[in-house]
């Protein structure tokens, strides 16, 4: 099945610092779903894409899909306590079985 | 809608024990799925189901089982539980076509297994 990378791991940034996580995959897309996991929480749906080359906004995210609909991500800007979790990408286009990256791991230092 | 509801919240069983954790959704959704997620890793799918009476292996199958009587439950089953399975598990459904693609997750179950 598909495999989808997300980078990094971890991520420590201070309060109004930006932020951005990474999504790739070695085959190309259907879609992709962007989730956040807040710390003891359970992943939250936050957006799918599903055009070469969307861009959509929340607020302060940015999510991408790239035009080969090979990558994707996810920018917040000026960070703020509120966005510390895990966000997940995830991508279940075309197959029963969803496939999730790692995860990135927000850490915001007030 | 509850949405996707999950019990126990929190359980530590004795190595050797079993167990069910119970999952059940009440949005009609064909597709539902068992992960457990480790410390600092990501979702590992244990197994999945299409539909009623359809079920089939993940990533993880190996010490659990699982049923789909009803469209709605989903339940998985720790057999002989080892310390291995601690972990959190979290249940999660999704239905068909263009919006059928966002996963609905349980608020997950935190299992130790001592």
């Amino acid at each position: 099945g598909q495999q989808v990378m997300q980078i990094p791991q971890y991520q420590h940034v201070q309060e109004g610092e930006d932020f951005t996580t990474y999504c790739n995959s070695s085959t190309t897309l259907s879609n992709i779903q962007w989730y956040k996991q807040r710390p003891g929480g359970h992943p939250v749906f936050l957006i799918q894409l599903v055009k070469s080359g969307e861009v959509k906004k929340q607020k302060r995210l940015t999510f991408q899909f790239g035009e080969a609909k090979k990558n994707s991500s996810l920018h917040i800007t000026a960070t703020q306590t509120t966005d510390v979790g895990t966000y997940f990408c995830g991508a279940s286009g075309g197959s029963y079985i969803p496939t999730f990256g790692r995860g990135t791991s927000l850490i915001v230092h007030p | 809608n509850a949405g996707v509801t999950q019990t126990p919240k929190f359980r530590i069983l004795k190595i050797g024990q079993s167990m069910t954790l119970q999952c059940a959704q009440d949005m009609n959704h064909n597709y539902m799925y068992w992960y457990r997620q480790d410390p600092g890793m990501g979702l590992k799918l244990i197994y999945y189901s299409v539909g009623a009476g359809i079920t089939d292996k993940g990533e993880v199958p190996n010490g659990y089982n699982v049923s789909r009587s009803t469209t709605e439950d989903f339940p998985l089953r720790l057999e002989l539980a080892a310390p291995s399975q601690t972990s959190v598990y979290f249940c999660a459904s999704r239905g068909g076509g263009f919006s059928g693609n966002t996963i609905y997750f349980g608020e997950g179950s935190w299992l130790t297994v001592v």
